[in-house]
């Protein structure tokens, strides 16, 4: 059974830095590529960043390049999002999700329950 | 980027009525790269359909998508209460964008 599991989630103040966690299992990490998708409260669905199976590259969303780094451990079967300079935009739900293939194109076939960032002073 | 306009915004249906919702891109669609993703309260987005028209593992055989180019349907041939719900579509091909959702709720 696929399972996702992210964690780091938490308040923080504008400006500040935050790294989320996503552990996987109940399939071959490697071989997958793997997503970060984020959703404010009470709105849509919002794709954040992106990287293949390999972790050769990486993928983000205007609104987050040069401020968001995706990354992975294939060894400890983790996905991470570093988040620094972190505006009050960023609040949301984060959600860790598991492409069809290692790299495009693939659609989501599964979701993490997601862990809420809320940035705030 | 391609941009998804879903419509209605909001659906008011009953049980066992059909639902059908619209997925329109503003460039056409390359090889169909489709999906659809149903979120209820609370729980995190689940998958299904992807290619326009292939159901996900363990959806009921209800949900049915089709189109092509720029448009797009997902069809619930007959709702059931746990059908109701918000409904997103996204293209996986040329960008990772989704549409702005259809909430399907109970008249």
């Amino acid at each position: 059974e696929v399972q996702l599991l992210e964690s780091g989630g938490g308040l923080v103040q504008p400006g500040g830095s935050l790294r989320l966690s996503c552990a996987a299992s109940g399939f071959t990490f490697t071989r997958y590529a793997m997503s970060w998708v984020r959703q404010a409260p009470g709105k849509g669905l919002d794709w954040v960043s992106a990287i293949t199976g390999s972790g050769d590259d990486t993928y983000h969303a205007d609104s987050v390049e040069g401020r968001f780094t995706i990354s992975r451990d294939n060894s400890k079967n983790t996905l991470y999002l570093q988040m620094n300079s972190l505006r009050a935009e960023d609040t949301a739900i984060y959600f860790c999700v598991k492409g069809d293939a290692a790299s495009r194109p693939y659609f989501f076939d599964y979701w993490g329950q997601g862990t809420l960032v809320t940035v705030s002073s | 980027e391609i941009v998804l306009t879903q419509s209605p915004g909001t659906l008011s249906l009953s049980p066992g009525e059909r639902a059908t919702l619209s997925c329109r891109a503003s460039q056409s669609v390359r090889s169909n790269y489709l999906a659809w993703y149903q979120q209820k309260p609370g729980q995190a987005p689940r998958l299904l359909i992807y290619g326009a028209s292939s159901r996900a593992t363990g959806i009921p055989d209800r949900f049915s998508g089709s189109g092509s180019g720029t448009d797009f349907t997902l069809t619930i041939s007959r709702l059931e209460p746990e059908d109701f719900a918000v409904y997103y579509c996204q293209e996986y091909g040329r960008s990772r964008t989704f549409g702005q959702g259809t909430k399907v709720e109970i008249k």
